[in-house]
């Protein structure tokens, strides 16, 4: 099973800061990697799929990278609605078998 | 529009099976590579996957758990069912389903279950 690892576990920030976030699988995943924001009492949101696609609606200061066993979510400029955890998602191929990180919680400074 | 409504008790008692209902709207889980998800959290926990059913009725499962979880569906309904039996207060969680084969990409509201006596 592949094992994903996300640092830092918190990120204390302020709004219009840079936010980078990381996420090291335990073996390669290819670019089959997606990125979600919870907030608690709303559903999840899907930020980025395959590792750098942004997923329909989701403003362009969020960005993904990376590819095989390290990945990266950047958040160009904090905004307010932007403080909540992050989560990152994997697929194994066969069977189709799905693991998330430990989450990283992004918070006011 | 696509969504999802997760819908089930609140409140159930150890060693009861919970049952849980996703009910869906904006696509069909006829539509060739169509899946539906069951996903949970902990209370302070990360988020687990659960199960997956697909469009022809294929289903997967949490090796953990496999041996208490069920996943069937209702295309006509437009409803997905999961069944975990034998609960437990570690059971105690926000249960979500998700759309997707991949990644996730529309999600319910979630419904938290709590395990207790």
């Amino acid at each position: 099973e592949v094992v994903l690892t996300q640092s830092p576990a918190s990120l204390s920030l302020s709004p219009g800061d840079r936010a980078t976030l990381s996420c090291r699988a335990s073996q390669s995943v290819g670019s089959y990697l997606a990125w979600y924001q919870l907030k608690p009492g709303q559903a999840p949101r899907l930020l980025i799929f395959d590792s750098s696609h942004r997923a329909t609606g989701i403003p362009p200061r969020f960005s993904g990278s990376g590819s095989g066993t390290d990945f990266t979510l950047s958040i160009s400029s904090l905004e307010p609605e932007d403080f909540a955890i992050y989560y990152c998602q994997q697929r194994s191929n066969w069977p189709p078998v799905f693991t998330f990180g430990p989450g990283t919680k992004v918070e006011i400074k | 529009q696509v969504t999802l409504r997760e819908s089930g008790p609140a409140l159930v008692k150890p060693t009861q099976t919970l049952t849980l209902t996703c009910t869906f709207s904006g696509f069909s889980l006829s539509t060739i590579g169509m899946c539906v998800n069951w996903i949970r959290q902990p209370p302070g926990k990360p988020l687990e996957w659960l199960a997956r059913i697909d469009w022809d009725d294929d289903k997967y499962y949490i090796t953990s758990l496999m041996t208490r979880l069920a996943i069937s569906k209702d295309t006509s309904k437009n409803q997905v069912v999961l069944t975990l039996s034998n609960m437990d207060p570690v059971d105690t969680a926000t249960y979500y389903c998700a759309r997707g084969d991949i990644f996730f990409d529309f999600w319910g509201q979630g419904m938290l279950v709590t395990v207790s006596s």
